[in-house]
């Protein structure tokens, strides 16, 4: 089984700087990886995923992952925060193969963007 | 409606009671899931649907029963909760468990309150 790790549980930033949450996971098998973002009181919204192809992944609202195999970390990205982007980050993955797509769920990453 | 909804939005339950939540999915998906969010725990899988037939269990308390009548629609019936199952409850849909579109999409979620 895998095992998703987000190190920061909360990351405080000003507006219009960049920021960067950090994911690893634990197996080095072939992996599907996911961030969804999730605003208060709402479910989780896909911001991008890697299935494969290109390492770097572009996705909604200005953020963008690098999926890095040899270090297995999915990092996401974004250069320049707005206040809107405050809310929740969760880092997924999902084995290759399975007869069923099973996420494992990172804790989450609480991202406060401050004026 | 587009998406995937889920009713109600929120519930408050005594510990004797019974309800049911609602999910419906209409992407035209083949799998749907039970998902648990507890605050400072990462998501739970509770179950899994495949093609109407369930295909995982996570050792989720006989409590909760799940019912998969048809693909688009996934309950989960609850009866004689704890105060501990006072969570988000989030459902999800993904389009074929065994090809290659994995992701999957969630719906807003309940908020249950078992008093």
């Amino acid at each position: 089984a895998q095992s998703v790790t987000q190190l920061d549980s909360q990351v405080p930033v000003f507006e219009e700087a960049p920021v960067e949450l950090r994911c690893n996971y634990s197996s080095s098998v072939s992996v599907y990886l996911f961030w969804y973002v999730q605003y208060p009181n709402q479910g989780l919204q896909l911001l991008l995923k890697y299935l494969s192809g290109s390492t770097l992944v572009k996705g909604i609202n200005g953020f963008e992952a690098e999926f890095n195999k040899s270090q297995t970390s999915f990092h996401l990205r974004k250069p320049s925060v707005h206040i809107s982007d405050t809310a929740e980050y969760f880092c997924a993955v999902s084995d290759r193969g399975r007869n069923f797509n099973k996420f494992y769920f990172g804790s989450g990453t609480k991202l406060n963007v401050k004026p | 409606e587009t998406g995937v909804t889920q009713t109600p939005r929120h519930l408050v339950m005594g510990m004797t009671n019974k309800k049911s939540l609602k999910c419906e999915q209409h992407l035209g998906h083949n799998a749907m899931y039970w998902y648990k969010q507890s605050a400072k725990k990462p998501l739970e899988l509770m179950f899994v649907y495949s093609l109407e037939e369930r295909v995982e269990n996570n050792s989720v308390p006989s409590r909760f029963s799940p019912e998969c009548p048809n693909s688009s629609h996934l309950f989960l019936h609850l009866h004689t909760l704890q105060p501990e199952d006072s969570a988000l409850y989030l459902c999800a849909s993904s389009q074929d468990p065994s090809g290659t579109e994995k992701t999957q999409y969630f719906g807003p979620g309940t908020r249950l309150l078992v008093l």
